[in-house]
């Protein structure tokens, strides 16, 4: 059980082109995602948490205008890298946790298996 | 949100047990420590977690000291497939909604 997909598990697009990335939980509903990157050798940094029915949540540093995040249900939020450029290459990967947020306090994170982005 | 410290790197023989360190000396109560794994080019995958008593499941144990401030990670027979990187964590609830992060991680490297 708690599975997370991720989808495409790869793109390559063109330098100012927008992307979108979708992230289902396909046997629990979240009502919180989470959408990390990592830069190759290096650890996942987080960009945002991501709510259903509410405005998403940046860290420090991340452009909300540039990576779009849409949480329209309980068990799909999308990521849009809007005008890419090869700077933005990498590899994004999001996460949830089951239940509603109280109760899942101490639920372990499940992840999607990446989505590996090429700017060119 | 309590710092972790790891190891760089390790290596283990296949078939022998496979101790991961983790210093979190500054975790608090209401903390628990959250072993992850990242093979290469995929998603992390979680592994166990606990609050204050040892753990174990079909994966892995988790033996944290009595005083939480370190844990180790024992996989009891390691083989070629658990060649990762592993992410030791300590999260609690803040205000930004039950965040995850992570630090640098151990780089565990199974020989055969």
């Amino acid at each position: 059980g708690a599975v997370v997909s991720q989808h495409p598990s790869w793109v390559i697009c063109k330098s100012g082109t927008s992307v979108k990335i979708e992230c289902r939980s396909l046997d629990f509903q979240a009502t919180t995602m989470f959408w990390y990157r990592q830069f190759p050798k290096q650890s996942l940094m987080l960009m945002a948490t991501s709510n259903e029915g509410s405005k998403a949540t940046y860290e420090q540093g991340v452009e909300k205008d540039k990576f779009l995040i849409n949480h329209a249900s309980l068990t799909l939020s999308t990521l849009t890298v809007t005008s890419a450029h090869p700077e933005d290459s990498s590899f994004y990967i999001c996460s949830a946790r089951p239940g509603q947020v109280q109760s899942s306090y101490n639920s372990p994170l499940h992840f999607g298996n990446g989505t590996r982005l090429t700017v060119t | 949100d309590a710092k972790t410290t790891q190891p760089t790197s390790m290596d283990c023989a296949e078939g022998r047990a496979a101790n991961l360190p983790c210093n979190h000396s500054t975790i608090s109560g209401n903390e628990y420590v959250y072993w992850y794994r990242q093979i290469h080019s995929q998603g992390p995958q979680y592994i166990i977690h606990g609050l204050k008593n040892n753990e174990t499941n079909e994966m892995a144990s988790l033996i944290i000291t009595e005083d939480r401030k370190s844990s180790t990670l024992i996989l009891p027979h390691a083989t070629l497939r658990d060649t990762a990187v592993y992410y030791c964590i300590v999260r609690s609830r803040n205000t930004g909604g039950f965040k995850t992060i992570f630090g640098a991680g151990t780089r565990l490297f199974v020989k055969a």
